[in-house]
């Protein structure tokens, strides 16, 4: 079965420390890969996609993330966190299945990122 | 344009009992997904509805079922309540692969 690994579970950074959140990801065919934030009290919300081209990708607020199709890896990366990115990050992968081959989006178990000022 | 909408934000329930929780999509989004947060475990697929037909389904026990109407808003319910279903439940929508839209969950807490 199709599965998402998030490598760590809690992070805390001071500010202007650079980030990098790991992703891991099981299956063999074409992927599409999204990395979500979801900010204390509010809806899950996109960061950046992957579909296809550029392996780096960026995304809103400095987040990039880089595909490495060879690692099954989509890490994402910020050069310099600000207390404002303390949020839970969670990365997801569409897999095949389904009716007409809609993929269905599988998450990771999230990342919990504190900053300190 | 309307985010996705969840309805209610809270809800507490007992063991045993059944609840329904209703979901209505972005305008035009025809595709709507279920999805269970809990702490640990991120977020576990339940199902997703496209045209009133359930085109995925996760691994969760018959006691969870959903559908969808032919106005795309769609209704989760779960049956016979345990304390483990307690949970933030999410519904998104989208158009076709494009990234999903979430609404804000509803809390259901079992007791």
């Amino acid at each position: 079965a199709q599965s998402v690994s998030q490598h760590n579970h809690h992070v805390i950074l001071s500010e202007a420390a650079s980030l990098e959140l790991g992703c891991n990801y099981s299956y063999g065919g074409t992927v599409n890969l999204f990395w979500y934030v979801q900010y204390p009290g509010q809806h899950l919300q996109l960061l950046l996609k992957y579909f296809s081209g550029d392996p780096l990708v960026k995304g809103i607020k400095g987040f990039e993330a880089e595909f490495i199709k060879s690692k099954f890896s989509f890490n994402l990366r910020k050069p310099s966190v600000q207390w404002s990115d303390t949020a839970e990050y969670f990365c997801a992968v569409t897999a095949p299945g389904g009716t007409g081959g809609y993929n269905k989006l599988i998450f990771g178990a999230g990342t919990r990122l504190a900053v300190h000022p | 344009k309307a985010g996705v909408t969840q309805t209610p934000r809270y809800l507490i329930k007992t063991r045993g009992q059944q609840v329904t929780l209703s979901c209505s999509p972005i305008s035009g989004h025809r595709s709507v997904s279920w999805y269970q947060q809990t702490p640990g475990q991120g977020l576990q697929f339940l199902f997703e509805y496209f045209s009133e037909t359930q085109r995925n389904k996760g691994n969760f026990p018959g006691r969870f079922s959903g559908r969808q109407f032919s106005n795309s808003r769609s209704e989760m319910n779960v049956s016979t309540l345990e304390l483990g279903d307690s949970a933030l439940y999410l519904c998104a929508s989208r158009v076709g692969d494009s990234p999903l839209h979430f609404g804000n969950g509803t809390r259901l807490t079992v007791t």
